[in-house]
């Protein structure tokens, strides 16, 4: 089973739609959770921290389920400026630093 | 706001070549990584660099690869001898421990073709 893994979609939803993004995660001791927004060939930019509680930052709202071993993005009232490939990243291991990244959703909003 | 700045931006090499590719860390941060990605392919972990030694490695990163901080800011990314398939956008990170949630920022990568 890959450590991270994520549907690659494409996702093409229309301007104002939400949309959600699962991401699935191997290993049951992985402490940190973020997602990252890449846009075509350019560097990975951290979009938000995933907390146990859930946490939201304007129109996005991340949430862990450590049960199920998987973190949602859901994004609301989509704009042509959130195309782009969203990354789930997880921290696998409990001391060490690097992060291990899914190969991404990418998402298409249109007018 | 700080960043992560990487040179070149694009390198064009023969097969079995040196490279070297540079890049400068965040100041205040003590946690140095790089990372690939290959066209369509997810961004891969490489290998990780504290105090002055490498703190974790994946299977990529070879006798072919290696890590250095030659001075008080850069840190740099040498494969040895190339082969067509290091072809790939690599990524500098930096963040600023080793706290698990602890932030990753990236630099705007160098895109290596190897011919």
């Amino acid at each position: 089973r890959k450590e991270v893994e994520q549907d690659p979609g494409p996702f093409n939803v229309p301007e104002g739609a939400t949309v959600a993004f699962n991401c699935t995660y191997s290993n049951s001791a992985s402490q940190s959770f973020f997602w990252y927004r890449q846009d075509c060939r350019k560097e990975p930019k951290l979009l938000m921290s995933v907390y146990s509680s859930g946490n939201e930052d304007g129109r996005f709202t991340a949430q862990l389920n450590r049960a199920s071993q998987y973190i949602s993005l859901l994004i609301r009232d989509s704009k042509l400026s959130d195309s782009a490939t969203y990354l789930c990243a997880v921290n696998p291991k409990q001391a060490g630093t690097a992060l291990i990244f899914g190969k991404g959703t990418t998402l298409s909003v249109s007018s | 706001e700080p960043e992560v700045t990487q040179t070149p931006s694009h390198q064009v090499t023969q097969m079995g070549q040196e490279v070297i590719l540079r890049c400068v860390p965040i100041s205040n941060h003590l946690y140095f990584y790089w990372y690939r990605q290959i066209l369509g392919q997810k961004v891969e972990f490489l290998v990780s660099f504290y105090n002055n030694e490498i703190s974790e490695k994946s299977e990529i990163f070879d006798d072919q690869f290696s890590v250095e901080r030659p001075d008080g800011s850069n840190f740099t990314l040498k494969i040895r001898s190339t082969k067509l398939e290091d072809s790939a956008m690599y990524f500098c990170a930096s963040n600023r421990g080793p706290a698990t949630n602890e932030k990753l920022f990236f630099g705007s990568g160098t895109q290596l073709s190897v011919l």
